[in-house]
């Protein structure tokens, strides 16, 4: 059974500081896909990951991918407030026609 | 482009009463899902159509809920009867290719938000 681990589930940091979210996953996915959900939005696709190695930088977030190890990372870099936002990551099966995400990371950045 | 629309966006029903919730996706998107985000977790998929055929619907609860996309275009679920559990946020996504080997981005709407009484 496919398990999708995020970690910390929740986080508080300061404006300014650098952080990596964690994304865990139990068996052999085709995808990888980061989501972001302010509060009381729908999901906004942030980067949708491949390959092994795969690396996609959008602004302060950058998202990477090792299939080996069966992990993805959100890093962000000197956080601003407006990044405060819950982030999910979801892993995609296809051959297995399934989509698992995350209970998410609450990111709150302080001013 | 206009994005994936959704109604009702929220909803008060008592439990044992029936629902129904509609999703037009972004036009000329071949794949639509539907997802149930309850508080605090994150989304989980029900059903997903590929025109309007469904290619996977393992996760829904199929003695209570239904979905169809008869045209190819928008879709409505349905829950019947709801149960106190089935309080969550209904989501319903779009994407051009569906889930091949390609790169493929999933749109989502803003959601209906269901209170089971």
């Amino acid at each position: 059974e496919l398990k999708v681990e995020q970690n910390p589930l929740f986080l508080s940091m300061q404006e300014g500081k650098n952080y990596t979210i964690y994304c865990n996953y139990s068996t052999t996915s085709d995808r990888l896909y980061w989501y972001r959900q302010d509060p009381g939005k729908s999901l906004e696709s942030l980067f949708v990951l491949l390959s092994n190695g795969a690396v996609k930088q959008e602004g302060r977030l950058m998202a990477s991918l090792d299939t080996k190890a069966r992990l993805s990372t959100l890093h962000i870099t000197a956080a601003v407030h407006d990044l405060s936002a819950t982030y999910f990551c979801a892993v995609d099966m296809i051959r297995d026609d399934k989509i698992i995400f995350g209970k998410g990371t609450r990111l709150h950045i302080l001013p | 482009e206009a994005g994936v629309a959704q109604s009702p966006r929220y909803k008060i029903i008592e439990k044992r009463q029936s629902v129904a919730f509609w999703c037009n996706p972004i036009s000329g998107h071949a794949t639509l899902y539907w997802y149930q985000q309850i508080l605090g977790q994150g989304p989980k998929l029900l059903i997903q159509f590929q025109n309007n055929g469904v290619v996977d619907d393992s996760q829904l609860p199929k003695d209570r809920f239904s979905a169809e996309r008869l045209k190819g275009v928008d879709s409505t679920l349905k829950i019947q009867p709801a149960k106190l559990e089935d309080s969550a946020v209904y989501l319903c996504a779009s994407s051009s290719l569906g889930r091949g080997p390609l790169q493929e981005t999933q749109y989502f709407g803003p959601g209906t938000r269901l209170l089971v009484l």
